[in-house]
Formats: structure tokens, C-alpha cells, sequence
């Protein structure tokens, strides 16, 4: 299958800093890109759908000034997490849709914790 | 009513039974139907795509999806321990942009 690589893994940053993860479609080109936070033992939570060269469009109560996102390529989007907080700490996970096609494919996670 | 339901469980079963599991689902649009197995802090892997009704076996796995019954199941045959996950139910009419509706994931044990 095709594969979508997100880095970083993990990341533990101080309250107040950004923090930028990174959703790479290796094999295809991905015409849209999904972000989701997803809290332990529960199910994906859609944060917002970026289309390349669009702005994003954000799920209801998620704070597009806080989650910055960009799709700058049909391999690349990117999801910054501005000003963390605590609250933020979460697993951070991103898919991607090959363009022309209802396949959805995800990357391995982002774990980040707020100290 | 959900978009999707899907049983949470969690489904705990010994090694070498036959896993059921199932979603059903309200809008009657949606055409393209997916499987995924998730591990703890991973990102879903995708195990079973089908298109429409029918069946589809891969391995162990066999993916059916019931129209009429707005009714989809992945069975999974001679189940190992390395099963165990959480297992998504996916789904998406292609005619809606980009969306993609999900099941709330089934807790899968495989006891050795």
C-alpha cells in the first residue's frame, strides 16, 4: 500500500513554544490531507481537512490560530501547534487521500507532550 | 444517529477462533468501505478496501459489506496474539468531497 510518512514520532516541548509536525505522502500525490487528535483508548477526532494549495477548513472547536496547518504540496502538509499548552499534549496523527481515488492513508502518529 | 456504529467491545478470544467484527451504518450513499488495524500509539494501517457490495479475502481476512442492510464485517480467521489491536471501520460515498466517516474502533484480545 502507499505510504505516508509523519515526523516527528515524539516530541516534548516546554508551555509556550511551537511545535511543527510534518505528513509526507512517499508513493503518490495526495490531493487531500486530514489532521486528527486522538486521546488514549478513544477514537480519531478530526481537526481539519487541508486541500494543497488551499486553506484548510477546520472541524468545529478546533482553534485554526493555535493549529496552523499547510498544504503546501501534494506531498506535504504540516500541522504547527502554537503557543503549547499542557492541554495540547495529545497523539497527533495525519492521513492522506491519493488524488482521484477513496483511499485513505495514515501516517504512524505524533506523540506530544506539553511539559 | 451516528453516521457509523460501530461495538467498541472489547472482544477478548483465544487463539485460533474466528474474530467477527462489525459496523453499520445510516446513509445509504456511501460506496467505498474500509478496514483498519490500529496499535497502541500508532497511526491506523489500512487492511481491507472493497468498493460497493460483496465479499473480499485477503489471508485471514475477509472483508463483507451488505448494501441492503447497510451492514459491513471483517473476519478474521485463525486469529494470533499479534491481532490484538484496535480495529476502525471506514467509510465514504465519493460523492461528498472529502469525506470520511468512522467508526469509534473495536478492542480486539487475542489470548495465547
Amino acid at each position: 500500500g502507499a505510504v505516508v510518512s509523519q515526523h516527528p514520532s515524539w516530541v516534548i516541548c516546554k508551555s509556550g513554544t511551537s511545535v511543527k509536525i510534518e505528513c509526507r505522502s512517499l508513493d503518490f500525490q495526495a490531493t487531500t490531507m486530514f489532521w486528527y487528535r486522538q486521546f488514549p483508548k478513544q477514537s480519531l477526532m478530526l481537526m481539519a481537512t487541508s486541500n494543497e494549495g488551499s486553506k484548510a477548513t477546520y472541524e468545529q472547536g478546533v482553534e485554526k490560530d493555535k493549529f496552523l496547518i499547510n498544504h503546501a504540496s501534494l506531498t506535504l502538509s504540516t500541522l504547527t501547534v502554537t503557543s503549547a499548552h499542557p492541554e495540547d499534549s495529545s497523539f497527533y496523527i495525519c492521513s492522506a487521500r491519493e488524488g482521484g481515488k477513496e483511499k485513505l492513508f495514515f501516517g504512524s502518529g505524533t506523540q506530544l507532550s506539553v511539559l | 444517529q451516528k453516521e457509523v456504529e460501530q461495538d467498541p467491545g472489547p472482544l477478548s478470544v483465544p487463539e485460533g477462533a474466528i474474530v467477527s467484527l462489525n459496523c453499520t451504518y445510516s446513509n445509504s450513499a456511501f460506496q467505498y468501505f474500509m478496514w483498519y488495524r490500529q496499535y497502541s500509539r500508532k497511526g491506523p494501517e489500512l487492511l481491507m478496501y472493497t468498493y460497493s457490495s460483496g465479499n473480499k479475502e485477503d489471508g485471514r481476512f475477509t472483508a463483507q459489506v451488505d448494501k441492503s442492510s447497510k451492514y459491513i464485517s471483517l473476519f478474521i480467521r485463525d486469529s494470533q496474539p499479534s491481532d490484538s489491536a484496535t480495529y476502525l471501520c471506514a467509510m465514504s460515498s465519493g460523492n461528498t468531497g472529502n469525506q470520511f466517516y468512522f467508526g469509534t474502533g473495536t478492542s480486539l484480545t487475542v489470548i495465547p
